[in-house]
């Protein structure tokens, strides 16, 4: 069971924009920051937001993130096909001392 | 840019030690701006943190794992290491070694961190 609570699944049509929700507590998402990852299946996972809502070059503006208390979501724009895909999130713990993960969105463009 | 390659056996047998090497380009290990991480994925599972090593050579291990886990780190060779002991089939997954920004004070004030580079990753099954 992951520290970070994502839905499993999420989906839309080509143009569309999604949201993907991840839930933690204080000792994390709560007091530092959060950031998300794309992974297309058998791949790496590839850093696409981080520090909340920054992009790293190269992500386009389509992806964006946000941090509200004990919470982050992640919105893409302009659904594109290319954006199936597994998104994680991930915030620092302090309990940890170290990352804790969400357990994975797989988002699928109808 | 940077790259990292993991290269380790594929196959362990239970009860015997896991042995990964993460070999690093494009950087120094020694670069003080960041942590040299190992995660893994179990097939069709979420991502786990295994540890990190500094390259003074100071670590830090999941809870989880702590009493099996071994990280090292060989700057000559630009490379770190991870070694895990009393494997069974649950250590079955895929693993990554990954590059990891040492936590900084963003210009929001926040504890801000990521992986930014990821290698491959490799399979490592746990079988008899």
């Amino acid at each position: 069971q992951s520290v970070l609570t994502q839905p499993p699944s999420a989906s839309g049509t080509p143009g569309q924009r999604v949201t993907i929700s991840c839930s933690g507590s204080g000792s994390n998402i709560g007091s530092n920051t959060v950031n998300w990852y794309q992974q297309v299946p058998e791949t790496a996972p590839k850093l696409l937001i981080y520090s909340n809502d920054q992009r790293p070059s190269g992500v386009p503006d389509r992806f964006s993130g946000s941090r509200s208390g004990t919470s982050a979501s992640l919105a893409i724009s302009g659904l594109q096909s290319e954006d199936e895909a597994d998104y994680y999130c991930a915030a620092w713990d302090d309990s940890l001392n170290g990352p804790v993960f969400g357990g994975g969105t797989k988002l699928t463009v109808l | 840019q940077v790259q990292l390659q993991e290269s380790g056996p594929g196959l362990v047998k239970p009860s015997q030690t896991l042995s990964l090497t993460c070999t690093v380009s494009g950087d120094s290990i020694s670069n003080s701006r960041y942590y040299w991480s190992w995660v893994r994925q179990p097939a069709g599972k979420g991502l786990e943190w295994i540890g990190r090593i500094f390259s003074t050579g100071r670590t830090h291990s999941n809870p989880s794992l702590k009493s099996r886990l071994t990280i090292s780190v060989d700057t000559s060779k630009n490379q770190f290491s991870l070694k895990l002991t009393s494997v069974t089939a649950a250590d079955t997954a895929v693993y990554y070694c990954a590059r990891q920004r040492a936590p900084y004070y963003d210009s929001s004030g926040f504890w801000a961190w990521y992986f930014d580079s990821w290698g491959q990753g490799t399979l490592v099954t746990v079988s008899s």
